[in-house]
């Protein structure tokens, strides 16, 4: 059972804009801007489209973006392209040098 | 830019030890500024940190609860990589294993690189 919830799917049109959520609790996401979001493409590793809560990596566009409010921490993607299509994983610090990751969700260009 | 190769055998037997090694290329396992995990992934328990080893003035392990006494995390300076060792390993342990780097001082689990991954199957 994954520690945070994210839903299980999501989709968009291409040029459109869609938001992914990822509740934890006070203990995780609440507690700690450690929360980080992963892109996954089948058969590959992950990789890391934002860290601590809203900070984007050099190479990643800058339509993607993260924040939290509360428990949840968010990933919006805007202007949607095809290859945007893939699993996107949100992970956070959880105290006592712990880590925990979402399920994850899979984004439909539709 | 850095570059993480996994190697170790994809089938163990159950009760067994599962043993995996990450060679880093552009960056060294002793770093001040950088912890070094293996997480895994399976269909059952999704994404899973399992642990880490980092330096800073010596070396520090920390590891997941749920594989606490079965996992062992080991820096090899003179090769530049480390290794993951997890015993007793049953069916339920069956998955990609992947190690990456988690960069700065302050560990963030902002896991920038990764390796290629590495399915073990634990089966008889």
């Amino acid at each position: 059972q994954s520690a945070l919830t994210q839903p299980p799917s999501a989709s968009g049109s291409p040029g459109q804009s869609v938001t992914i959520s990822c509740t934890g609790t006070s203990s995780d996401v609440g507690g700690y801007n450690y929360v980080s979001w992963y892109q996954q493409y089948p058969g590959k590793a992950p990789k890391l489209m934002i860290s601590e809560v809203s900070k984007r990596p050099s190479g990643v566009p800058d339509r993607f973006s993260g924040s939290k409010s509360g428990n949840t921490a968010s990933l919006a993607v805007s202007g949607l392209q095809a290859e945007d299509e893939a699993d996107y994983y949100c992970s956070s610090y959880a105290g006592n040098s712990n880590f925990v990751f979402g399920a994850g969700t899979k984004v439909t260009v539709l | 830019q850095v570059q993480l190769q996994q190697s170790g055998p994809g089938l163990v037997k159950p009760s067994q030890t599962l043993s995996l090694t990450c060679a880093i290329s552009g960056d060294s396992v002793s770093s001040n500024g950088a912890a070094w995990n293996w997480i895994r992934q399976s269909p059952s328990r999704g994404l899973e940190w399992l642990g880490r080893t980092y330096y800073r003035s010596k070396w520090y392990n920390d590891y997941a609860v749920s594989v606490i006494g079965r996992i062992t995390i080991n820096p090899d300076t003179s090769r530049n990589q480390f290794s993951l060792h997890l015993n007793s390993v049953i069916p339920e342990d069956t998955a990609v294993y992947y190690c990456a780097r988690d960069p700065g001082i302050s560990v963030t689990g902002a896991f920038d690189y990764w390796g290629q991954g590495t399915l073990v199957t634990v089966s008889s």
